[in-house]
């Protein structure tokens, strides 16, 4: 199976910050990444697809780069709603796999 | 409005089976590929299995043998059958789709149901 590893698994940071986190796959998926967000209690949300693809109604804060092997997901100014638990994902092949998240906590 | 909502989820004991469904609404289970994807309590994403339209199905590793997953397109609902469980599939189980054709991430996701297995 294909193995995504994040960085970091955690953060602190401020409302306004500018934050990236890394996702790496352990062999090349092309584009086919994705990240979701996920606050307590609650169902993840997808933020981003084909690596870079805002999904409807995500707000444009939010972007993502990368392809092949190592990907990005930058929020570019930090919002007390963005402090959740964010997962990269490849859907590359049927046996799909996340990173082990990144929780982005207020500072 | 697209809608997943599961139920079967609550307290078994080792060895035991329990059975989820997922009942949709907003779109057709059989028109495109569903997954159950579980979370471990304070734990990351796994995906856990899949079935296609065409009706393959595909498991994780750590739950073949163990799980089916099934649909019943006449009730638009996904199910997961889990026999044998063990205290590492305690777990929420969402079940999730796409919305786009083809090789695609999970845009639905039901609210999930809790699995407890423990004696």
């Amino acid at each position: 199976a294909i193995r995504m590893t994040q960085s970091p698994s955690s953060l602190s940071a401020s409302t306004g910050d500018r934050v990236t986190i890394t996702c790496r796959a352990s062999q090349g998926i092309s584009s086919y990444l994705a990240w979701y967000q996920q606050k307590p209690g609650k169902a993840p949300k997808l933020l981003i697809y084909a690596a870079s693809t805002l999904q409807s109604g995500v707000p444009s804060r939010f972007s993502g780069s990368g392809s092949g092997t190592d990907f990005t997901l930058t929020i570019s100014c930090l919002q007390s709603e963005d402090f959740a638990t964010y997962y990269c994902q490849q859907y590359y092949s049927y046996s799909w796999t996340f990173g082990q998240g990144t929780k982005v906590e207020i500072k | 409005e697209v809608q997943l909502v599961e139920s079967g989820g609550g307290l078994v004991q080792p060895g035991g089976s329990l059975r989820l469904s997922c009942a949709a609404s907003g779109f057709t289970v059989s028109s495109n590929y569903m997954s159950w994807v579980r979370q471990a309590p304070g734990k990351g994403l796994e995906w856990v299995s899949v079935i296609y339209s065409g009706g393959s199905t595909y498991y994780a590793d750590s739950v073949k043998g163990r799980f089916t997953i099934s649909r019943d397109n006449s009730k638009n609902t996904l199910y997961l059958q889990m026999n044998s469980l063990r205290a590492e599939d305690t777990a929420v189980y969402y079940c999730a789709s796409p919305k786009r054709f083809g090789e695609s991430p999970f845009d639905y996701w039901g609210q999930g149901t809790l699995v407890t297995v423990s004696s």
